[in-house]
């Protein structure tokens, strides 16, 4: 049962344009959202989290928005730069519990 | 300061055989978590561990055991070896149960032949 989805498995975007990445989850308890970056051969790095009490979360070039009602939330990365290619994971947490459940990625690829 | 690190980067087993992956968190944090990522999947949670104690466990056998020492460090130990169990092996280091972000190491590419 996979509780967080990315259905979009590829994004292609030119440089200075705006990415959009999408993330669905179907669990209500979820309350705070993450999303990742994810270079071949590295670790997950943390970008930018939202709570659910908010809305939308701003930092620099990514901004978050969450839709509660519609269970959907998406990152803006504007404008988009080669050095953003990777790929994104949406993560989402319930409560205090630490553990964390990951969407499968969409894979950003920024062209020149 | 230093990240998440792990050891070894890379590691080669054969089937029924016993691998032991290590994690040193951040400086400072005090609860680690294990995941794991095959090809073309995000991360599953395997097991959470704060202040040496077990506070979460993902839907993973019984092969699959952890434990976290007193400064912190952990261990992942998978006993009887499945080709299945060849994926990205990833610790996550967070401050306290109250933080929300994770922060991973590099991980550890464990492959099963």
């Amino acid at each position: 049962d996979q509780q967080v989805k990315q259905n979009s498995p590829s994004l292609s975007v030119q440089e200075g344009r705006i990415s959009i990445l999408n993330c669905d989850y179907t669990n209500s308890m979820f309350d705070y959202f993450l999303w990742y970056k994810k270079y071949p051969a590295e670790g997950p790095t943390f970008l930018i989290s939202i709570s659910s009490i908010k809305d939308k979360n701003e930092d620099g070039r990514f901004t978050v928005f969450l839709n509660k009602s519609a269970k959907h939330l998406s990152l803006h990365i504007v404008p988009s730069q080669p050095g953003d290619s990777a790929v994104y994971f949406c993560a989402a947490k319930t409560g205090t519990a630490s553990k964390l459940t990951f969407g499968t990625g969409t894979r950003l690829q920024v062209t020149l | 300061d230093a990240g998440v690190t792990q050891s070894p980067t890379h590691l080669i087993k054969t089937r029924g055989q016993h691998v032991t992956l290590r994690c040193s968190p951040i400086s400072g944090h005090k609860s680690v978590s294990w995941y794991q990522q095959v090809l073309g999947q995000g991360p599953q949670f395997i097991f959470q561990y704060y202040e040496k104690e077990e506070r979460g466990r993902g839907n993973f056998p019984d092969r699959f055991s952890a434990r976290q020492f007193p400064n912190y460090s952990s261990e992942l130990n998978v006993n009887a070896l499945l080709l299945g169990d060849s994926a990205l092996y990833l610790c996550a280091s967070i401050q306290s149960t109250m933080n929300t972000e994770a922060f991973f190491g590099q991980g550890t590419r464990l492959t099963v032949v």
